[in-house]
């Protein structure tokens, strides 16, 4: 148990299909991260959300959306993705915005997507 | 034995040796560094961290090394298990800013 959930695990979506990865995080923190890790690729960072508020956009394209209903949820919405996109999407969390680079940040396991 | 680099190079190590994971990082401003494991299917896993005061730091079984004049980071683990088996990677960080390495697979052979 990390502390911080994805959901789903997997995920195999068409292009034209809307749907949407799940975070949730039972830590107390306030900071929440979006990640996309490919194959032989450092971790890339998509969109940081602190005390709610979104304060980081890495990028990244408006097929990405994300929501941060408040600091123990983050999801993300997709829609229209290429195959590009297939990648491990990781969510991770830390005290705050702040202290999330300079402590460590708590991830979860992953949602594997496939585009087909 | 001894792996160099950011690329995803892998490190083949007999069970019971100790292995040395070394890294390069880019910002002489970083003050703050980090070893993650990941696991196959899994998300990173903290396992050790530095800070820029420090030159050596001792967990149980890791050591992580610094050298902030060659900005070199190196993670060494003794007496390597099968359940070592993971990609390693280093993450330097501070300022608000963090950057996350390749990573370093690592194979231990039983």
């Amino acid at each position: 148990e990390t502390g911080v959930t994805q959901t789903p695990r997997h995920l195999v979506m068409g292009m034209t299909n809307k749907k949407s990865l799940k975070c949730e995080q039972h830590l107390g923190h306030n900071a929440m991260y979006w990640y996309k890790q490919s194959a032989k690729k450092p971790l890339e960072l998509m969109f940081v959300y602190n005390f709610k508020e979104q304060t980081e956009n890495n990028s990244v394209p408006s097929r990405f959306s994300p929501e941060c209903p408040n600091s123990s949820h983050l999801f993300l919405h997709l829609h229209t993705l290429q195959p590009e996109d297939s990648a491990l999407y990781l969510c991770a969390s830390s005290q705050d915005k702040l202290t999330g680079s300079n402590q460590p940040q708590h991830f979860g396991d992953g949602t594997r997507l496939s585009i087909l | 034995g001894e792996s160099v680099g950011l690329h995803l190079p892998t490190l083949s190590v007999q069970e019971g040796d100790n292995s040395i994971i070394n890294c390069a990082y880019s910002n002489s401003a970083s003050d703050y560094f980090i070893w993650y494991k990941q696991e196959s299917g899994k998300g990173p896993q903290f396992i050790i961290d530095i800070r820029s005061n420090m030159d050596k730091r001792q967990g149980q079984r890791v050591t992580v090394l610094l050298n902030k004049t060659v900005k070199h980071l190196s993670l060494q683990i003794a007496a390597t298990q099968p359940g070592d088996s993971a990609v390693y990677f280093c993450v330097e960080g501070g300022y608000q800013k963090v950057t996350f390495g390749t990573g370093t697979k690592l194979q231990v052979i039983p």
